[in-house]
Formats: C-alpha cells, structure tokens, sequence
C-alpha cells in the first residue's frame, strides 16, 4: 500500500540555521513526490516536484529536495531559514499506481526561533 | 497561472441545515477535481474524487448521500454537505488538475463550523 512518513510531528531551528525536513514513501512503483507548504488557515502551496529525471530538485523560496531511491526518501532542505518559513509542511506520493490519487504524510510543524 | 479559488472561505450553519461549498479553476479547464478535509493538527484526508461531467468516486468511509459532490463543469465543483452535523465542522480544500494529472493545484479551504 501506498503510505508517506514524516517523523518529524514538530521541528524548531533558528533564523539562519539550515532546515531538513525528513519524508519516507512506501510505493510499488516509480513514484510522483512533492512538498506542500501550509501556512495557518490556508490552503497548500506546492514548493516542487518530482516526476524523473535529476534526483536533486529545486523549488521556491530556496527550497531544494533529494530523491534516494535506495532509501525511499525525499528531504526537503533549505540553507538559510527565515522566520517565513515558519507553517506546516506536507510531503506527498502519487502516481499511476494509486489512479494518481495523492497520499500526504501527516506533516511537520517548523517553528523558527529568533 | 493554475489559480483554484473557494467559496465561501469560511461558513457557519446550524446543525441540520445543508452548506455548499464551491471550487473553481480560474485560468484552467479542471478535468479533475479532489475534495480533502482537514482536521486540526492533522494531514489531509481525501474525500472523493470527481470528473466533469461524471459521477463522483468517494473513499472508504464517506457518505455519498451526505457529502454531494458535483463537477458540472470544467471550471466548477460542488461539495454539499448535507443535514450539517457539528462533527462534519472542519476545514475543506479543494484541489484541480489539468491534462497531467500529477500535480494538483489547491484552493484555499473553507472552514465549516456546525452549531
């Protein structure tokens, strides 16, 4: 079955430090992954995507993420924080397999510290 | 581009009435269209999925018969919720596809509140 683990309920990082949000899949086959940013009260904003191709992504706001197939993972990572940043994140799986029906992990929270 | 509006951003009924939530795409033709509810603290749960000018399909667990969904059109899509109780209060999002059916474009969510 087709599952997204996000380990993380809850980061806290500094404005300035780096920030790696951890995401783990479960899926038969090649998989669509993406990141979500949720803000308080909103709605989703698709930071990127990935489809195939270069297994390092980049997205908005500074944001990057790293497909590892032998590891079923996709990171999202960003340098340099700001207290923007601070909302709710959402990993998410879809593809041919699941009649691309999207499945979100449950989140992570990041909260940025001054 | 890829812009999906909702409507109303957030409503608030007396239980037993019937709430109808609207979600357009505004500069795409939406083949396909997905209703997610969100509740506090928690992921999205997808509801149904819905085709112009078809039937809906609904995941395990929901009612068709209280969570009416209808795509009419390329640009629009329904959810009714009907006979509101206070523990269908929650936050909806809609979200649309064009062509590819990979990425979803989402909308900004409705929030219902059941008195």
């Amino acid at each position: 079955a087709q599952s997204v683990t996000q380990p993380d309920i809850h980061i806290t990082v500094s404005e300035g430090a780096s920030l790696e949000l951890r995401c783990n899949y479960s899926y038969g086959a090649t998989p669509y992954l993406f990141w979500y940013v949720q803000s308080p009260g909103q709605g989703l904003q698709l930071l990127l995507k990935y489809f195939s191709g270069d297994t390092l992504v980049q997205g908005i706001k500074g944001f990057e993420a790293e497909f590892k197939r032998s590891q079923s993972s996709f990171n999202l990572r960003k340098p340099s924080v700001h207290w923007s940043d601070a909302a709710e994140y959402f990993c998410a799986v879809a593809g041919a397999e699941g009649g691309f029906k999207t499945i979100f992990g449950a989140g992570t929270r990041l909260f940025v510290k001054a | 581009g890829a812009v999906v509006s909702q409507h109303p951003s957030w409503v608030i009924c007396k239980s037993g009435t019937s709430v109808k939530i609207e979600c357009r795409s505004l500069d795409f033709q939406a083949t396909t269209m997905f209703w997610y509810r969100q509740f506090p603290k928690q992921s999205l749960m997808l509801m149904a999925t819905s085709n112009e000018g078809s039937k809906a399909t609904y995941e395990q667990g929901v009612e068709k018969d209280k969570f009416l969904i209808n795509h009419a059109s390329l640009t629009l899509s329904t959810l009714t919720v009907t006979s509101a109780h206070p523990e269908d209060s929650s936050f909806y999002i809609c979200s649309a596809t064009s062509g590819g059916r990979e990425t979803q474009y989402f909308g900004p969510g409705t929030r219902l509140l059941v008195l």
